[in-house]
């Protein structure tokens, strides 16, 4: 089936540095990709749609400049979270999109648990 | 615009008894709707989805849905709960066949007591 990683699967920063999460595609291309948020104990939310070879599409009210997503090839994004602050301390889900015939279907990795100091 | 309610956000049964965990939808097209299961520190995993297809809907791990258009309900339930069900689920909804806005709900925390 159609499998989705995630690396690193957690991370500790400092305040001020960027940290850089990938999202793969492990046995099938994905054109796009999507970045959801989650905090504790409450639901995904959408941060931003990842296309392959195009910007990407952020929801709003999410910092562009803040949370860059680069989609470089048809099995890779990745997450750069810049400046990091304690308030962007998050579990990072990205999710890979499978066309099928009639419906497509999200697949999603197995998160990412950023924690800024 | 959609939207999905869950009804409880924590859900206590025995071992053995059923699980039945609500899910209301709001819509103004037919909708796709979906389960995932998170268990800590993990990413989501599909249970079921309905697609327009049967209103009864099987999934994984012994876990079945009803489509009720009437009702605008998408309960999840499960005859005999298994203490490795204990995780947290979310229901959500699509418009689109595309897949590529997915709403989800604010979840449902599903312990086991033995």
């Amino acid at each position: 089936g159609a499998v989705v990683s995630q690396h690193p699967s957690w991370v500790i920063c400092k305040s001020g540095t960027s940290v850089k999460i990938e999202c793969r595609s492990l046995d099938f291309q994905a054109t796009t990709m999507f970045w959801y948020r989650q905090f504790p104990k409450q639901s995904l939310m959408l941060m931003a749609t990842s296309n392959e070879g195009s910007k990407a599409t952020y929801e709003q009210g999410v910092e562009k400049d803040k949370f860059l997503i680069n989609h470089a090839s048809l099995t890779l994004s990745t997450l750069t979270v810049t400046s990091a602050h304690p308030e962007d301390s998050s579990f990072y889900i990205c999710s890979a999109l499978v066309e099928g015939v009639t419906y497509n279907e999200q697949f999603f990795g197995p998160g990412t648990r950023l924690t800024v100091l | 615009a959609q939207s999905v309610t869950q009804l409880g956000s924590h859900v206590s049964v025995s071992e053995g008894a059923l699980v039945l965990l609500r899910c209301n939808y709001s819509s103004s097209v037919p909708p796709y709707l979906f389960w995932y299961v998170q268990y800590p520190n993990q990413g989501l995993q599909l249970l079921l989805k309905y697609t327009s297809a049967a209103t009864l809907v099987k999934g994984i791990n012994g876990f079945e849905a009803e489509f009720k258009k009437s009702e605008t309900s998408f309960h999840l339930t499960k005859p005999s709960a298994h203490m490795s069900d204990a995780a947290e689920y979310f229901c959500a909804v699509s418009l689109e066949s595309s897949a590529s806005k997915i709403i989800f709900g604010s979840g449902t925390r599903l312990s086991i007591r033995p």
